[in-house]
């Protein structure tokens, strides 16, 4: 079945320093979400990308979604204390039914003042 | 407006024993999940729900039964517990049941399940 990659699972740094979290697929995406979940707390929803070579910008954040549409990453610009947490990639294969998510393990971002 | 609501938020329960968790949204949404997380393996779909009176199995079905009478309410039931199915389990909701681009979907807070 459909397996999406996250790397790396895990990633510390000292605020202020930039972070980069991956997911790639081997086989060809209908789109990929992008979710956070805080310590304790539930997924959020980031943002969606659909669209071959997308790339969107929020405030520090920035997501690509590769030219092959396989794989995506989520790059954090100076990190704060705010950005903790784990984010997950979640990817909707063009087999798949549209709402049948298949989440990615996850990569856990603790961030040191 | 609560979005998603779940209970209980947490429980321990005897192998064995049945046990439902209780889900229920105020959205309005057509589409509701019910997944399991545990630690290295992100989120896994147990069953979902495109629309009332239908429901399908996820990637991780065994051991959970699920049903959709209504569009605010989706329990899912473990028949009878067993320790590997200690995790926490989140319930969700989409806008859309089926079709067009993929919806975003909302997560309730949580139930911690610990069956001994």
């Amino acid at each position: 079945g459909q397996q999406v990659m996250q790397i790396p699972q895990y990633q510390h740094v000292q605020e202020g320093e930039d972070f980069t979290t991956y997911c790639n697929s081997s086989t060809t995406l209908s789109n990929i979400q992008w979710y956070k979940q805080r310590p304790g707390g539930h997924p959020v929803f980031l943002i969606q990308l659909v669209k071959s070579g997308e790339v969107k910008k929020q405030k520090r954040l920035t997501f690509q979604f590769g030219e092959a549409k396989k794989n995506s990453s989520l790059h954090i610009t100076a990190t704060q204390t705010t950005d903790v947490g784990t984010y997950f990639c979640a990817v909707t294969p063009f087999s798949g039914g549209y709402n049948k998510l298949i989440f990615g393990a996850g990569t856990r971002l603790a961030v040191h003042p | 407006i609560a979005g998603i609501t779940q209970a209980p938020t947490s429980q321990i329960l005897a192998a064995g024993r049945r046990m439902t968790l209780r889900c229920t949204q105020d959205m309005r949404h057509n589409a509701m999940y019910w997944y399991r997380q545990d630690l290295g393996l992100g989120l896994r779909l147990i069953h979902y729900s495109n629309t009332a009176g239908t429901t399908g199995k996820g990637e991780v079905p065994d051991g959970y039964s699920v049903s959709r009478a209504n569009t605010d309410d989706f329990p899912l039931t473990l028949a009878s517990a067993v320790p590997s199915q200690t995790s926490v389990y989140f319930c969700a909701s989409s806008a859309r049941g089926s079709g067009g681009p993929t919806d975003t979907q909302y997560f309730g807070p949580g139930t911690r399940l610990t069956v001994l």
